[in-house]
């Protein structure tokens, strides 16, 4: 399985863009990329997912460059409901044991 | 609209006490899974099931057992609860191919024992 890095914490303002890097140095052929998002209290939520190159829906883009060593998660204007933890995960097709690190926590000031 | 249903949102229970965390999907989907989740530690793998009687260990599947006798309900059973299984519980479950497929997360029950 692919292991994940990413930053602990990140502090931004509303109207900001949030940019979150995740670096998965051994991932493979097969392996996609995906975000999830979690509020307190809930359980995290699927946001947005790739391959290669750039993802874009309605809440957030996902960049990933050639070698797909690293990913980044762009949230555009965030507002204060935005402040939540982002996970990036690695995983292929029938890889059940999909692993959840510590996450990003944002935190978005007014 | 999506649903996975977790029974309880908050347990208290005693040490050496059995405890029984229901989950049900409106999905129809294969795949479930039992995750617990602790403050720096994300979320960990108990166990997870592709299919009606299948079940397989996650990365913590010590002190818990599981049960999927119907598609759409998957239990976890602490058969002698103890105090480091203070914790929130998410259930979630996701169709066709896992990794590449959207995993559907319940709630979370969050279960204290004292």
């Amino acid at each position: 399985l692919a292991k994940t890095t990413q930053p602990i914490s990140m502090d931004s303002y509303e109207g900001q863009e949030v940019n979150i890097t995740c670096s998965h140095n051994n991932i493979a052929t097969n392996d996609y990329i995906t975000w999830y998002q979690q509020f307190p209290s809930q359980g995290p939520r699927f946001i947005i997912q790739g391959y290669k190159t750039k993802v874009t829906n309605e809440v957030a883009s996902l960049f990933i460059p050639a070698d797909r060593k690293s990913s980044t998660l762009s949230l555009p204007r965030v507002s204060l409901s935005d402040t939540a933890v982002y996970y990036c995960l690695v995983g292929r097709a029938n890889d059940y044991k999909l692993s959840f690190g510590a996450g990003t926590t944002v935190t978005v000031r007014a | 609209d999506v649903k996975v249903t977790q029974s309880s949102r908050y347990l208290v229970k005693r040490t050496g006490e059995k405890v029984f965390l229901e989950c049900v999907q409106d999905m129809d989907h294969e795949n479930m899974f039992w995750y617990r989740q602790d403050p720096g530690l994300g979320l960990r793998l108990i166990y997870f099931s592709y299919d009606v009687k299948m079940k397989e260990k996650g990365d913590i599947p010590e002190g818990y057992s599981v049960s999927r006798e119907k598609k759409e309900r998957f239990s976890l059973i602490l058969e002698s609860a103890s105090t480091n299984q203070t914790s929130m519980y998410l259930c979630a479950s996701s169709g066709g191919e896992q990794g590449v497929g959207e995993l559907f997360f319940g709630e979370g029950s969050r279960l204290t024992v004292l």
